[in-house]
């Protein structure tokens, strides 16, 4: 099976700062990789998918990157609302392997 | 638009049974995989396994095949998780998902809409 590291974990951050999570694969996961927000009492929210296209309506100041077995996550600039946990989610076959998540807090 | 609705809070007692439904609206309920995924108080996201609507077609994580059985209802718009045996490493927030993808094309990719969760606690 497929496993997901990501880091860091956690990240303390300022507003206005640029921020990169990093998500590495065990194995070649080529593009199936997605790129998620979850903010507390919420449900996930999709930011990326297919290593770097942007869901819509996602602020572009978020943006994804990567190939093979290393991926990365950039909010350029920091806003109050992006203050949230953040995983890495590699699908295949139906079957999703997330990331162990990355929280990103106030410094 | 898409939106998955479902079932509200479950107390549950250990050994007992769960079945939580998820409603979809905004979309042909048929044309895209349903996923459950979990997570437990203070953890990450942990895939439980999909629903093919269309056929019924299922496959579960390794972790959960003895426990687990996912179905759905096409007259609903509605799938269902039933959990057995049910443990209090069971508590958790229980969601839903429709992968990205029309199931025709045969390759997921990954969940785009999510139902808002279903919080389940099991306890004596």
């Amino acid at each position: 099976d497929i496993q997901m590291t990501q880091s860091p974990s956690p990240l303390s951050a300022s507003v206005g700062d640029r921020v990169t999570i990093t998500c590495r694969a065990s194995h070649d996961i080529g593009n199936d990789l997605g790129w998620y927000q979850q903010r507390p009492g919420e449900a996930p929210k999709r930011l990326i998918y297919a290593v770097s296209t942007l869901q819509s309506g996602v602020p572009s100041r978020f943006s994804g990157s990567g190939s093979g077995t290393d991926f990365t996550l950039t909010i350029s600039s920091l806003q109050p609302e992006d203050f949230a946990t953040y995983y890495c989610l590699h699908h295949n076959t139906f079957r999703l392997t997330f990331g162990g998540g990355t929280k990103v807090d106030v410094k | 638009q898409v939106h998955l609705v479902q079932s509200g809070t479950a107390i549950k007692k250990p050994g007992a049974s769960l079945k939580v439904s998820c409603t979809a609206s905004g979309y042909t309920f048929i044309d895209n995989f349903l996923y459950w995924v979990r997570q437990a108080p203070g953890q990450g996201l942990e895939w439980m396994g999909w629903i093919n609507p269309y056929s019924g077609g299922t496959s579960y994580a390794q972790k959960f095949q003895d426990r687990v059985t996912m179905t759905s209802d096409t007259s609903l718009n509605t799938a269902y998780l039933e959990v057995t045996g049910l443990r209090s490493d069971d508590t958790a927030v229980y969601y839903c998902a429709r992968d990205s993808n029309p199931a025709h094309l045969r390759s997921s990719g990954g969940p785009d809409y999510w139902g808002q969760g279903t919080l389940v606690t099991v306890s004596s």
